[in-house]
């Protein structure tokens, strides 16, 4: 079945440590986004890439980063200068070729710092 | 710069009822997209419905509907006829339509509970 990965659903880390959370999607979507999301609050957008090869800053970028070797995969790395890690992560993608181009999520990775 | 604003944290509904979850939004975009969707206790995002901004009519799906309405800048989710597994938060979402991969913003979510 298409749809969106997430690992691990859970992750604990030491401070000062990085780490990497993985994203996969085999709906052959172009664009595909990191949100970051705090208890009880909405989503905030931290990176963001339209193509291979190419991703922008969202409004949170400090203290993360991305890349997009392949059409499929999106990794997330939470490093040692972000200040507040422990949040819920949400991976999306969207097509950009279908009118409502909605997002389709992924089912989150709960990071906590201990 | 985009806002998404819904003011009612948490709603009650008996079972069978309908309801209205409060969304209002703020863009200079004149194109723009209106998303609601729903977030049970598990995390997944689940998308509910979509409202184009030059759409004409209210977008429906089943037992959602949206009430757009563009001058008031209001986008309100109605569910009709309450479900126990409509107990989760709802977050309205707003993305400008003029790039494929526009900047989504979210509300800070509705916490909606539904009485047996």
């Amino acid at each position: 079945d298409g749809g969106i990965t997430q690992s691990p659903k859970y992750l604990f880390r030491k401070e000062g440590q990085n780490v990497t959370l993985s994203c996969e999607q085999n709906l052959n979507h172009d664009a595909m986004y990191w949100y970051r999301q705090d208890p009880g609050q909405g989503l905030r957008l931290i990176y963001y890439s339209q193509i291979v090869n190419d991703f922008q800053k969202g409004d949170i970028a400090e203290g993360y980063s991305v890349s997009r070797e392949k059409k499929e995969s999106f990794p997330l790395t939470v490093t040692s200068a972000q200040k507040n890690p422990t949040a819920f992560y949400l991976c999306a993608s969207s097509s950009g070729t279908t009118k409502i181009n909605e997002q389709f999520f992924g089912p989150g990775t709960r990071l906590t710092v201990l | 710069a985009q806002k998404i604003t819904q003011t009612q944290p948490g709603m009650f509904v008996q079972e069978k009822e309908a309801v209205t979850l409060d969304c209002t939004y703020d863009t200079s975009d004149p194109s723009y997209g209106l998303f609601w969707y729903k977030q049970p206790s598990s995390g997944e995002m689940i998308f509910l419905i979509y409202q184009g901004s030059y759409d004409q009519q209210n977008a429906t799906e089943g037992r959602y509907s949206l009430n757009f309405q563009k001058a008031r800048k209001s986008a309100n989710l109605v569910i009709s006829a309450s479900q126990l597994g409509d107990s989760a938060m709802y977050f309205c979402a707003m993305r400008p339509l003029n790039t494929n991969a526009g900047k989504s913003t979210f509300g800070d979510g509705t916490t909606l509970t539904v009485k047996p």
